[in-house]
Formats: C-alpha cells, structure tokens, sequence
C-alpha cells in the first residue's frame, strides 16, 4: 500500500549546526504535507506545511522542501538547539480538498541535540 | 488559551471492562478525529468526525466506538478492550479537513 516513510530513524546532530530531516512519500496525489514535532510525554506539535504547487516554504529557523519528482521531503532547522530534540514526523494527506482529511504519518526520525 | 484535553492521561485497565477515553476542543473545530501511536508504527486514525453527528470509520477502528454529539466533544470508547489496544491515544482537532491538527496530550493505555 502507499505510504508515508522516512530515510533515517535517528540523527544526532552538535547544537548549533543545521538539522536535516527527510521523508518518503508515495503516493502521487498527495498535496498536502505537514511536519510535526512530537516532545516526550506529549502530543505531535505542527511546525510547518507545504501544498504541492511549492517547493519551499520557510518559517521561523525551520525551512520545508517539497520534490514532487521524486516524491521526497525534507525538514531543514537552522541553528539546531537543544529544545529542539524530539521525534519528528511528516504527515502527508492525499488528494486534499476531497479526502476525509486523514493524516497519513511517517515513522517518525528521532533528533537528539548534542551541546 | 486553545486546547485539545483529554482524559485520563493515564489509564490501567483489565480485558473485557469498559471504558472511555474523553476528548474536548475549545476552538470550534468542526474536524476531530482519535489516533493510536504504537512503536514501530506510527500515528495511525481510528476515527474521525467532519461534525456533529458525523463519525466514520479510518484506517484501524476495530474494537473502538465514538460519537459526536457535541462540536466540542468527541469521546472514544472501547466496549470490550483487548490487551492489543495497549497503546498511546491522541485525540486531534482541526477547522477542517486537511488543515494542521492541534493534538491532546496523549492517554497511555494498558490493558491487561
């Protein structure tokens, strides 16, 4: 079935240098990406969201990446700091606007920060 | 402030008794919907609701029920748990389908 994936369960990163997070997605008519960031002890957090007529969406020290041709997205945080260790997930919602909204998460990559 | 509450956060209970997992949003979301994270598994849905009245099946809603009597409202509730339902419960709200989802903070369950 299609789904939702990612390439690395785990990153380790040095406190200060920049985070990236990658995720798989197969199914074509998605158009509709989210990442969350899941704390320990509490419920996925969003951060950021992308429509599949973008490929880059910027917010605050966080910058999505959308490549529809290889169906690939990414989750890049500047200047990593030790708050930002958690489990992130991408949540993917295909054929949006038409759909029953459902969410289809990753695994999840979990990102510890070094200081 | 905005906010998905749930309760219990906390929940032990043995096979066969049943029980509800409440859920409330203060946002006037109209979509509300209950997911299970299991390791190695991911956030996966097993029910939404687009309003009032309104609930369907996602993709694992064996062994669990829900009813939307109220906007705000949207309680899970298991008849007869299984010790497979052992899991992390979040319940999540949005303003419509397909838009971010504010998430609770989780109800661990364990059913024995």
């Amino acid at each position: 079935g299609e789904s939702v994936g990612l390439h690395l369960p785990t990153l380790s990163v040095q406190e200060g240098d920049n985070s990236i997070i990658n995720c798989a997605y197969s199914n074509s008519a998605s158009d509709y990406f989210i990442w969350y960031k899941q704390e320990s002890g509490k419920g996925p957090q969003f951060i950021i969201d992308i429509r599949s007529n973008m490929d880059k969406r910027q917010g605050q020290r966080v910058t999505v990446l959308l490549n529809k041709t290889v169906k690939h997205l990414s989750l890049q945080i500047a200047a990593t700091q030790p708050g930002d260790s958690a489990v992130y997930f991408c949540a993917e919602i295909p054929n949006y606007g038409g759909s029953q909204g459902n969410l289809i998460f990753g695994k999840g990559t979990k990102l510890s920060v070094k200081p | 402030e905005a906010q998905v509450t749930q309760n219990p956060r906390y929940l032990i209970t043995v096979t066969g008794k049943k029980l509800t997992v409440t859920c409330s949003q203060n946002m006037n979301h109209e979509y509300m919907s209950w997911y299970r994270q299991d390791p190695g598994l991911g956030l996966r849905q097993i029910y939404y609701s687009m309003n009032v009245e309104v609930t369907d099946k996602g993709d694992v809603p064996e062994g669990y029920k829900v009813s939307r009597k109220e906007k705000r409202n949207f309680p899970l509730i298991l008849e007869s748990p299984s010790p497979n339902q052992t899991s992390l419960y979040f319940c999540a709200s949005s303003f419509y389908p397909g838009t971010e989802a504010f998430f609770g903070q989780g109800t661990r369950l364990t059913v024995v």
